[in-house]
């Protein structure tokens, strides 16, 4: 199976930091790297999909990239919204696995 | 609109079964990729089985040979049925709709999620 490591397991910002968040898999998965974001007592939600596309109706605060075997989530300025937990996602193979998510706090 | 909404969670003994439905609205479930993730209390998410649009399947090892995904084209749904639960497959249980399609084609991406239903194996 294909292992996701994300860092930092948890962060805290203040509206308008700009964030970067890291996920590493521990094989070669070209650009199959989706993000997710999730808020308490909700179902995830697509914000990136293939490394560095941008889901329809996210805003444009959100972006992706790809180096080798490592993916970054960059949010360019934080709004109050997006505190949350967020989570990357190999689909390169089966089984799709996930980091274990980094909850981005209020500072 | 486009959702998904998932029913059938509650509680169960340890080694009963439970049935899972995800009812689909707004799209066919046999022309895409469906799957049930899986995330425990206070936990991360875990993918437990897919459905190809061809029909056949795949499963996570912590699952198989417990848990059976199909779906029924009548009704438009996706189930889940679990027998032989444990205390881990206590969960929040999402159905989740997997595939983009793009100027590159169809990637595979959870794009639509329902909202979850939860299952409490405990005696």
């Amino acid at each position: 199976d294909i292992q996701m490591t994300q860092s930092p397991s948890s962060l805290s910002a203040s509206v308008g930091d700009r964030v970067t968040i890291t996920c590493r898999a521990s094989q070669s998965i070209s650009t199959f790297l989706n993000w997710y974001q999730q808020k308490p007592g909700k179902a995830p939600n697509l914000l990136i999909y293939a490394a560095s596309s941008l889901q329809s109706g996210v805003p444009s605060r959100f972006s992706g990239s790809e180096s080798g075997t490592d993916f970054t989530l960059t949010i360019s300025s934080l709004q109050p919204e997006d505190f949350a937990i967020y989570y990357c996602q190999q689909s390169y193979s089966i089984p799709y696995t996930f980091g274990q998510g980094t909850k981005l706090e209020i500072k | 609109e486009v959702q998904l909404v998932e029913s059938g969670g509650g509680l169960i003994q340890p080694g009963g079964s439970l049935r899972l439905s995800c009812a689909a609205s707004g799209f066919i479930v046999i022309n895409n990729y469906m799957s049930w993730i899986r995330q425990a209390p206070g936990k991360g998410l875990e993918w437990v089985a897919v459905m190809y649009s061809g029909g056949t399947t795949d499963y996570a090892d912590s699952v198989k040979g417990r848990f059976t995904i199909s779906r029924d084209h009548s009704k438009n749904t996706l189930s889940l049925q679990m027998d032989r639960l444990r205390a881990d497959d206590t969960a929040v249980y999402y159905c989740a709709r997997d595939g983009i399609l793009s100027a590159a084609g169809r990637l595979d991406a959870f794009d639509i999620w329902g909202q979850g239903t939860m299952v409490t194996v405990s005696s």
